[in-house]
């Protein structure tokens, strides 16, 4: 079965610095695609932002880009000028090629400090 | 917000009840989905339905149920519920769009509390 890693539990950030999210992902499949989400205190889960393995250029919106190393099997998402909105947890994600199904990591909390 | 509603928000309920939760969408998604989401687990797949009456289990399918008569609609059940079955349950469509489109979108959450 198709696993997913977030191995950083919690990180903490200053406002305006950059961050990076780690996570790694088992796979068999030749196409797939990675996800990164977000849940603020809300709760509301949202899509950050999304990356196709057959792709080679990462995927970038806004100040949101990720860092997709197909053969290492690794999709970091790096967060730009960091912002008190952007504290939540981040989950990562991966479909199972053909399947219709998502497999998500345990998530990572993110804070954004004054 | 892919018109995703779920109901209710919140419930307290007791060892034993039944609880159904309720996922209303409204864009006519094929594929809608359960999730339990746990402190230290992420979101675990619990069922999910590529059409109606069409449903199949998840990684955490044991003591619950769905069904699903009309598009818009997905039920999640509990039969008797029990205190591991204390959650948050999320409900999320798998985006329409032709070839490529794999995301999902998620409703609000449902807090349930079993005591």
């Amino acid at each position: 079965a198709q696993t997913v890693t977030q191995s950083q539990p919690e990180m903490s950030v200053q406002e305006a610095e950059t961050v990076t999210l780690s996570c790694t992902y088992d796979t068999s499949e030749s196409n797939y695609y990675l996800f990164w989400y977000k849940q603020p205190p809300s709760r509301q889960m949202i899509l950050v932002i999304r990356q196709e393995a057959y792709k080679q250029q990462n995927a970038t919106e806004n100040r949101f880009s990720v860092n997709f190393q197909k053969a290492a099997k690794s999709f970091s998402l790096k967060i730009s000028d960091s912002q008190l909105g952007d504290t939540a947890m981040y989950f990562c994600a991966a479909d199972q090629g053909g399947s219709e199904k998502l497999v998500f990591g345990k998530g990572m909390k993110l804070t954004v400090n004054p | 917000d892919a018109g995703i509603t779920q109901s209710p928000r919140h419930k307290v309920t007791e060892t034993g009840t039944p609880v159904t939760l309720r996922c209303h969408q409204t864009e006519n998604h094929r594929y809608m989905y359960w999730y339990r989401q746990d402190p230290g687990h992420g979101l675990r797949l619990i069922h999910y339905s590529y059409g109606v009456k069409d449903t199949d289990k998840g990684e955490v399918s044991d003591g619950y149920s769905v069904s699903r008569s009309k598009t818009e609609d997905f039920l999640l059940t509990l039969e008797s519920a029990t205190s591991s079955q204390t959650s948050v349950y999320f409900c999320a469509i798998r985006a329409s769009g032709g070839y490529g489109v794999r995301e999902q979108y998620f409703g609000p959450g449902t807090r349930l509390t079993v005591t």
